[in-house]
């Protein structure tokens, strides 16, 4: 089955800096790549998702890329702000749909 | 929409007891999925249904656990004995197709703490 590798586990930054996330996935048949992003007490939000007939994808502030020869694809959040302090998660979707999840990536912006 | 729906939203019962964890789809979605998240272990798949029918369960715990989905606007989570290792946030999401890239909307969790 897939599996899902997600670094680093936590990330610290200072407000305005970039950060970025990578995940790697094992599957090559895995075409459908979402990031959710759930705030403390909350659910999993979707943030931004790639398909894998597109390389790269971006929506304001973030952006993914994917690299389907190497399998693996990162977020990208520039200009980051105190509100994307949250826990990431990066998500593989078989050919049935099924989602497996990377561990997570806390990230903390800090002012 | 009210997206989906989840109740309760937290559940605190003794070991021993049986649990149900309702939860409603976004209307329209044909996928329905039970996912349970732990610090230790993440988010976990544990079971899915498509069109009210279960696809795969691979991912429930043991034979404690068991899920249904009687119509298309309702299905349960039912732990029967529960015990303490079972003290997770309990997440229903639906999407809308088979579409393998669909997206998958998340309900709000219930928190579940066994004694």
């Amino acid at each position: 089955g897939e599996n899902v590798e997600q670094h680093p586990s936590t990330l610290s930054v200072q407000e305005g800096d970039s950060a970025v996330i990578k995940c790697t996935y094992s599957d090559s048949a895995s075409n459908y790549f979402p990031w959710y992003k759930q705030e403390l007490g909350k659910r999993p939000q979707l943030i931004i998702d790639i398909r894998s007939n597109v390389g790269e994808k971006k929506d304001q502030r973030i952006a993914v890329t994917l690299n389907k020869t190497a399998k693996h694809f990162s977020l990208h959040i520039t200009e980051t702000q105190p509100e994307d302090s949250a826990v990431y998660f990066c998500a593989a979707s078989d050919s049935w749909g099924k989602l497996q999840f990377g561990a997570g990536t806390q990230v903390v912006v800090t002012p | 929409d009210a997206g989906v729906i989840q109740s309760p939203r937290h559940e605190v019962t003794e070991m021993g007891q049986e649990v149900t964890l309702r939860c409603k789809p976004i209307s329209g979605h044909d996928y329905l999925f039970w996912y349970r998240q732990t610090m230790m272990r993440g988010l976990e798949l544990l079971i899915y249904f498509n069109n009210n029918v279960p696809i795969d369960d691979s991912g429930m715990p043991e034979d404690r656990f068991s899920a249904k989905m009687p119509n298309a606007s309702f299905s349960t989570l039912k732990i029967q004995p529960s015990e303490p290792r079972d003290s997770a946030v309990y997440f229903c999401a639906s999407s809308l197709s088979r579409d393998n890239t669909d997206t998958q909307y998340f309900g709000p969790g219930t928190r579940l703490t066994v004694l």
